[in-house]
């Protein structure tokens, strides 16, 4: 099945700052990737999306690249702010239709 | 539409009761999934199903486990007899075909004692 690996665990940033988080996955006919911020105590929530036949997406302050060769993809948020501070979990979805989540990285932005 | 609903919320037991949690997909939604959070093990995927019909159970843990789907509007997972190891926030979530996103209930909190 799939296996997903996500860094850091934990990533601390100056408020203003870019963050970037990273995730690599095993099984080659994955071809959806999402991306989940969750709140202490709250559902995770989506908040970008790629497919695998899209190399870069982009929404505001939030971008995802995806590297099919490399099976690899990133989160970058640029000019953080308070309100990012999170955990954060990336995912994949391949030949089932369930996802399989990283462990997630607890973003937190310092003022 | 109100999302994805799940109930309880919270929920304490003592050690070999039996469980049930409850999850209302948001209507129109052909999948549904049930998933488990740890601290340990993250999000893990239990089971899903599609049109009611289980597809993948791969991830239960155990036979102690055990989701149904009786229609489209109504799912529940069940633990007996429910172990200290199976506390945890189970999330349910549903999607429509065709479209990728997944949409997450609240969570059930379970504690058990």
């Amino acid at each position: 099945g799939e296996n997903v690996e996500q860094h850091p665990s934990t990533l601390s940033v100056q408020e203003g700052d870019s963050a970037v988080i990273k995730c690599t996955y095993s099984d080659s006919a994955s071809n959806y990737f999402p991306w989940y911020k969750q709140e202490l105590g709250k559902r995770p929530q989506l908040i970008i999306d790629i497919r695998s036949n899209v190399g870069e997406k982009k929404d505001q302050r939030i971008a995802v690249t995806l590297n099919k060769t490399a099976k690899h993809f990133s989160l970058h948020i640029t000019e953080t702010q308070p309100e990012d501070s999170a955990v954060y979990f990336c995912a994949a979805r391949g030949g089932a239709d369930g996802l399989t989540f990283g462990k997630g990285t607890h973003l937190i932005i310092q003022p | 539409d109100a999302g994805v609903i799940q109930s309880p919320r919270h929920e304490v037991t003592e050690m070999g009761q039996e469980v049930t949690l409850r999850c209302k997909p948001i209507s129109g939604h052909d999948y549904l999934f049930w998933y488990r959070q740890t601290m340990m093990r993250g999000l893990e995927l239990l089971i899903y199903f599609n049109n009611n019909v289980p597809i993948d159970d791969s991830g239960m843990p155990e036979d102690r486990f055990s989701a149904k789907m009786p229609n489209a509007s109504f799912s529940t997972l069940k633990i007996q007899p429910s172990e200290p190891r199976d506390s945890a926030v189970y999330f349910c979530a549903s999607r429509v075909a065709g479209r990728d996103e997944q949409f997450f209930g609240p969570g059930t909190r379970l504690t058990v004692l």
